[in-house]
């Protein structure tokens, strides 16, 4: 058990629909990251969130959004959705501190939301 | 642009012998490289990491080796296991940055028993 909880694990919805997934980081830590993974591919980052600010951005599309609430919960939002978003969405957090000039890289990954759609 | 690649999709050994995954990576400010393993269903693991200063990190059954010249790593797993089978992501960062890691695609490692 990794301490990331995301929620939920299996989502099945229709193009065009918009989703959000839910993800609770490890006690303490201040920094969410997303990652997709699609059929055949590595794990993409999509955007990373340190204590409610967004980091860094990836290889996100404009209809989806993400943020950081004050108890460090985050969620991605999947909106205008299409057959090519069908993938699995990793939430990871780390204790990547800010200040100290970040931590040795490890993160923690949830069991991932598995999206469909139809 | 895949930035850290691995060419190989698959890998099959037998149990107790050698399973050697292979990666390279293409961007030269990459300081620091992680292997992680996934099993289905769950997310994937820390397994081993090894930052640039070093050329071997061991752990036990693993051990990482790296070559920064040929911007290469790998990972050699010994003796292997049937429960090592499982997908070896490589992944890079750049140290003392935001921690956001460059993953390959994955290794699917079967070890026959």
């Amino acid at each position: 058990d990794s301490g990331v909880t995301q929620t939920p694990k299996h989502l099945i919805t229709a193009t065009g629909q918009r989703v959000t997934l839910r993800c609770s980081p490890r006690s303490g830590d201040l920094s969410v990251y997303w990652y997709q993974q699609s059929l055949d591919q590595g794990l993409q980052f999509l955007i990373q969130y340190y204590n409610g600010e967004e980091r860094a951005k990836g290889n996100i599309l404009e209809r989806f959004s993400a943020q950081q609430f004050p108890d460090l919960h985050s969620e991605l939002n999947l909106s205008s959705l299409e057959l090519g978003d069908s993938a699995l969405y990793f939430c990871a957090s780390s204790s990547f501190r800010a200040a100290s000039g970040g931590n040795t890289g490890e993160l923690f990954f949830g069991e991932g939301s598995r999206l469909t759609v139809l | 642009d895949q930035q850290v690649k691995q060419n190989s999709p698959s890998l099959s050994v037998q149990e107790g012998r050698i399973s050697i995954l292979n990666c390279d990576y293409t961007n030269s400010m990459f300081d620091y490289f992680l292997w992680y393993k996934k099993y289905p269903a769950e997310g994937p693991t820390f397994l081993i990491s090894i930052s640039s200063i070093k050329d071997k990190n061991e752990d036990g059954r693993f051990t990482v080796f790296l070559n920064k010249s040929a911007k290469h790593l790998s990972l050699h797993i010994v003796p292997s296991q049937p429960g090592d089978s499982a997908v070896y992501f490589c992944a890079a960062s750049v140290y003392g940055a935001n921690s956001k890691l460059t993953f390959g695609k994955g290794i699917t490692l079967s070890v026959r028993p």
